[in-house]
């Protein structure tokens, strides 16, 4: 079965940089979510997207956007990177929300150097 | 607000233990719950769930009961094996189009032969 899709897998930046994470969704899921998780913590809530819209906002700092095209993948854009925002970052989807689970990619390890 | 607690770790078992992770929540309403499991540089993955009062979710003889009256959703398994090393996350999501997950700490399993 298809799983969810995340881009790239390994990502090294510099401070100061950009970084452009990709996610694709599982086929027909109309919701994602995107997750930071530092070294040895739980996984943070940054945004999520219904039907395209945003649809849920969390810890997610003024420097990153996202959003969600018109085929449901989502795009995650962090600039002005700093040293701290080194982390796995993961992608979620799901139908609907709600008792539905939610789905994870394999996530995006982003480095900061 | 909502939350959830996981007892902190490491939990260290011999192979063929009894595992008990317990974990608590704090919600407004009634959330689904949900255990998944992360296996080192893995994404998450979904251990199982359960979406009202008194059901029970299993999955690879891992086993977790809904209790709201004492707003738990504990996670057992008999007879642990090696490769159930990992870290384990207890889970709640609201209602609705919008429902994110929040996570528990994080409890990380070592079992040893």
């Amino acid at each position: 079965a298809a799983g969810v899709i995340q881009s790239p897998r390994h990502l090294i930046k510099e401070k100061r940089e950009t970084a452009t994470l990709k996610c694709y969704p599982i086929p027909r899921h109309d919701t994602v979510y995107w997750y930071q998780q530092g070294p040895g913590q739980d996984p943070q809530f940054l945004i999520s997207f219904y039907e395209k819209m945003q649809s849920d906002k969390g810890s997610i700092p003024d420097r990153f956007s996202a959003q969600q095209f018109s085929d449901y993948h989502s795009e995650l854009n962090m600039s002005s990177l700093e040293l701290g925002d080194s982390a796995l970052y993961f992608c979620a989807s799901s139908f609907g929300g709600g008792g539905t689970e939610a789905f994870f990619g394999q996530g995006t390890r982003l480095t900061v150097v | 607000g909502d939350s959830v607690t996981q007892m902190e770790g490491p939990v260290t078992l011999s192979e063929e233990a009894f595992l008990t992770i317990n974990c608590t929540y704090t919600a407004t309403g009634y959330p689904s719950l949900f255990w998944y499991v992360q296996y080192p540089g893995e994404g998450l993955q979904l251990l199982l769930k359960a979406t009202k009062a008194d059901d029970k979710g299993s999955n690879k003889g891992f086993e977790a009961t809904y209790r709201k009256e004492t707003t738990s959703f504990h996670l057992e398994k008999g007879s642990v094996q090696v490769s159930d090393s990992a870290v384990y996350f207890c889970a709640q999501r609201g209602s609705g189009n919008t429902g994110k997950l929040i996570f528990g700490q994080g409890t990380t399993l070592q079992v040893k032969p």
